[in-house]
């Protein structure tokens, strides 16, 4: 089994550019979610999915979209990217919800120039 | 608002010796609290669950408290090794939200 797998690992974007970073899972997880994570803060739910053509708002959505057409990808968009959305990106799922453990990728590293 | 506080100061031990970790909060009523362990450059992996009617967890040399009443929760690893060396991350769930602490790194010196 993959995982939890994110595509890419590094990325540096102009102010502006919109682009897409991958989450897929292989193990029939229904929940998904996006968090970043910023030196000396705790990572922050951006979007989660409590299955397929489910999502919802967690506690920074604003400048990223999401969708979730089947049950292993969850993709996060960042619409005109902003140098405030500089940060390291980690897609974690698990099987139903957060009453029980959650698994993470190794994340994406985003620089927005 | 919400709060997660984990001990602000980094944490140096003598191998062999218990770490205790500290996870307060404020403004949350959480019905389960995590933590997981995060290495530099990788995603957190998680380490142990403790729901709100459970006072204490363990799981091999590691030890967790939730009192709901101090609304803290403590981590313990007990006869460190340097392999222990990693950051800490506490997390309290509700409502299918998973909210964060800033974690504690811990350094086990051999």
């Amino acid at each position: 089994n993959a995982g939890v797998t994110q595509t890419p690992k590094f990325q540096v974007l102009k102010t502006g550019q919109s682009m897409t970073l991958q989450c897929a899972q292989d193990m029939n997880h229904e929940y998904m979610s996006w968090y970043r994570q910023d030196p000396g803060m705790g990572l922050r739910l951006i979007h989660y999915s409590v299955g397929a053509g489910i999502t919802d708002q967690g506690e920074v959505p604003n400048g990223y979209n999401v969708s979730r057409s089947t049950t292993e990808d969850f993709p996060l968009r960042l619409l005109s990217a902003a140098p405030s959305q500089t940060s390291v990106y980690f897609c974690a799922s698990s099987y139903r919800g957060v009453d029980e453990k959650l698994f993470f990728g190794s994340g994406t590293q985003l620089s927005v120039l | 608002s919400q709060k997660i506080e984990q001990n602000s100061e980094a944490l140096n031990i003598q191998e062999g010796k218990t770490a205790t970790l500290t996870c307060n909060y404020t403004n949350y009523s959480p019905a389960y609290l995590q933590w997981y362990r995060q290495d530099p450059g990788r995603g957190p992996v998680f380490l142990l669950l403790i729901r709100e009617n459970e006072k204490e967890k363990r799981k091999e040399r590691l030890k967790v408290t939730f009192d709901t009443t101090l609304k803290q929760s403590l981590f313990h690893i007990t006869a460190s090794q340097p392999a222990d060396s990693a950051t800490y991350l506490c997390a309290l769930g509700g409502d299918y939200k998973l909210s964060f602490g800033a974690g504690t790194t811990v350094t086990v010196r051999a």
